[in-house]
């Protein structure tokens, strides 16, 4: 079975500057996704980014950027430009290709950005 | 466009009561799934229905079961409640079976008492 950890309960940067949040996981599959959510305090779940297994080049949307080491199963998240509204639980999760229909998560980060 | 709707938002019940959750997906969505968040945990998968057949089920008790509608609309029943089904419990569309990308209902906030 899939397995992803988060190993930091709880981040806290300062407004404008960077954080990068850390992702590991665990599996057998060459074919899959993963993807880093956000989740504030309304509740709503909201994708981030993705990234393609079979992609070396690392995902970007915008502040957002990855850093995706396959070999290492490592799936960082790089937020620049820290802004308040950054301020949410992060959820890494993965899809793997002979699990097609659900995500596994882990157990999240919490981010605190000081103004 | 609406995006995926949940009702009730919260609700409070009694162990041994019975519990039905509401899905309306974001529309032209085909696939719903079900998801349980426990107070400081990650969602964990329940269920997912395409095409009203279930598709896959994730490590749930028989007391957790659901159903996808003609207008592709989803309910969770949880039958028995126990204070342990206390959670958020998210649902999710998308429009095909296979694609990753799910969008996220607010969830429904179930506490039992």
């Amino acid at each position: 079975a899939q397995t992803v950890t988060q190993s930091q309960p709880e981040m806290s940067v300062q407004e404008a500057e960077t954080v990068t949040l850390s992702c590991t996981y665990d599996t057998s599959e060459s074919d899959y996704y993963l993807f880093w959510y956000k989740q504030p305090p309304s509740r709503q779940m909201i994708l981030v980014i993705r990234q393609e297994a079979y992609k070396q080049q690392n995902a970007t949307e915008n502040r957002f950027s990855v850093n995706f080491q396959k070999a290492a199963k490592s799936f960082s998240l790089k937020i620049s430009d820290s802004q308040l509204g950054d301020a949410a639980m992060y959820f890494c999760a993965y899809r793997g290709r002979s699990s097609n229909y659900k995500l596994t998560f882990g157990k999240g980060t919490l981010l605190t950005v000081n103004p | 466009d609406a995006g995926v709707t949940q009702s009730p938002t919260h609700l409070i019940k009694t162990r041994g009561q019975h519990v039905t959750l509401r899905c309306s997906p974001i529309s032209g969505h085909k696939s719903v799934s079900w998801y349980q968040q426990v107070l400081g945990q990650g969602p964990q998968f329940i269920f997912q229905y395409y095409e009203k057949e279930e598709r896959g089920r994730g490590n749930f008790p028989d007391r957790f079961s659901a159903r996808q509608f003609p207008n592709y609309s989803s309910e969770l029943n949880v039958n028995a409640l126990l204070l342990g089904d206390s959670a958020l419990y998210l649902c999710a569309s998308s429009f095909g079976s296979d694609t990753g990308e799910l969008f996220f209902g607010e969830g429904s906030r179930l506490t039992v008492l």
